[in-house]
């Protein structure tokens, strides 16, 4: 299947900075992102649409002033926590959708597991 | 929008034993069910997908199997390993303007015991 990647795996930060996660389409292009979040033992919920070249689709209740998404090229969407708290502290992971055999398929990368001290 | 309900949440087999994870979706005009494995601390994986246009799908110890009318599909893993140990999920799209966007069922963990 597709691969993709994400960086960093895990990152640790103090209350009030911002960190930027990077999700890469590694062997195709990707005019479509997604971002999801996942606490423990739940699901995975979707926070927001990257398209490249426009803005993103965020879902209800995704603040987007604090989750920065930008989907600079094909192969590349950053999400940017911005100024951020313990409450924000889950696991970040991303997916990429690729066109196959006629059928479309959505790949996610590793995750990222941000911890807010 | 889709709602999907997998049960059940838990599931612990005899190594060898098969396994069969069930979700409903709620969207009659949903066209493409996968399902994925999650192994703790990873992102999730595409281990197999079906399209409204088949009833059953095979990949070696793995099968999917859809029932449009009733709005379910299942998935069912033959001779469990240890290696099976994890979390599925399934998912549906919805339709409209956000059709592709996947809607998760809540997860099965399943434990394989040797």
């Amino acid at each position: 299947g597709a691969v993709v990647s994400q960086h960093p795996s895990r990152v640790i930060c103090k209350s009030g900075t911002s960190v930027k996660i990077e999700c890469r389409s590694l062997d195709f292009q990707a005019t479509t992102m997604f971002w999801y979040r996942q606490f423990p033992k739940q699901s995975l919920m979707l926070m927001a649409t990257s398209n490249e070249g426009s803005k993103a689709t965020y879902e209800q209740g995704v603040e987007k002033d604090k989750f920065l998404i930008n989907h600079a090229s094909l192969t590349l969407s950053t999400l940017t926590v911005t100024s951020a708290h313990p409450e924000d502290s889950s696991f970040y992971i991303c997916s990429a959708r690729v066109l196959a055999s006629g059928s479309t398929q959505e790949y996610f990368g590793p995750g990222t597991r941000l911890t807010v001290l | 929008g889709e709602n999907v309900e997998q049960h059940p949440s838990t599931l612990s087999v005899q190594e060898g034993d098969s396994a069969v994870i069930k979700c409903t979706y709620s969207d009659s005009a949903s066209n493409y069910f996968p399902w994925y494995k999650q192994e703790l601390g990873k992102g999730p994986q595409l281990i197999i997908d079906i399209r409204s246009n088949v009833g059953e799908k095979k990949d070696q110890r793995i099968a999917v199997t859809l029932n449009k009318t009733a709005k379910h599909f299942s998935l069912h893993i033959t001779e469990t390993q240890p290696e099976d140990s994890a979390v599925y999920f399934c998912a549906a799209p919805g339709s409209g303007a956000g059709s592709y966007q996947l809607t998760f069922g809540k997860g099965t963990k399943l434990s394989v015991i040797p």
